[in-house]
């Protein structure tokens, strides 16, 4: 199975910052590789597929980048609904994997 | 618009079986994968399987091989998982998720289902 590291498993933000979230994978998973964003008690929302492709109706402070095993997803001026717990996800081959989740927290 | 609906919270004992419905709307049935993926209390998300809800054709994630079986209903455009020989760290919320593809399997999911918990204790 692919795995993934994200880190940092934790940050601590204030509104308006920048931030960026790394995913690393254990083996070359050229672009295939997607962002969630989870809110306590609820399902995860698509952000981000194949690495830079923003889902539709996700605002345009978020994007992603990378490519084979080294991704990221950076959010520009973080608004009071971005603090919430990331994800990334390979979909390159099954099983897909999951990261273990960044939890950004306002500071 | 776009809905799954899943089926009500379980407590179950060890060794049982459980079987959460997922009841799709507002798209073809039979147009995108259907995925489970569960998130154990304070874990991560881990995928469970997938669906073509076209053939009924299933992919397993290995560790539930033999013990999951995903089904779905035409008549009524919902899915199923089953669960058995069920175990205390099978304790997770269950969520069911439209793959975004198009008749094909992407395998990221742009509609989720609200989650069903399902606690395994004696």
């Amino acid at each position: 199975d692919i795995q993934m590291t994200q880190s940092p498993s934790s940050l601590s933000a204030s509104v308006g910052d920048r931030v960026t979230i790394t995913c690393r994978t254990s083996q070359n998973i050229r672009n295939y590789l997607s962002w969630y964003q989870q809110k306590p008690g609820k399902a995860p929302k698509l952000l981000i597929y194949v690495a830079s492709t923003l889902q539709s109706g996700v605002p345009s402070r978020f994007s992603g980048s990378g490519s084979g095993t080294d991704f990221s997803l950076t959010i520009i001026s973080l608004q009071p609904e971005d603090f919430a717990t990331y994800h990334c996800q390979q979909t390159f081959t099954t099983p897909r994997t999951f990261g273990q989740g960044t939890k950004l927290e306002i500071k | 618009q776009v809905q799954l609906v899943q089926s009500g919270a379980e407590v179950k004992k060890p060794g049982a079986s459980v079987k959460i419905s997922c009841k799709s709307s507002g798209y073809t049935f039979t147009s995108h994968y259907l995925q489970w993926v569960r998130q154990a209390p304070r874990q991560g998300l881990e995928w469970m399987g997938r669906m073509d809800p076209g053939g009924g054709s299933t992919t397993y994630a290995q560790k539930f091989e033999g013990r999951v079986t995903m089904t779905r209903d035409l008549s009524t455009n919902t899915f199923y998982i089953e669960l058995r020989s069920l175990r205390s760290d099978d304790t997770a919320v269950y969520f069911c998720a439209r793959d975004r593809g198009y008749y094909t399997d992407y395998g990221d999911f742009d509609f989720w289902g609200q989650g069903t918990l399902v606690t395994v204790s004696s």
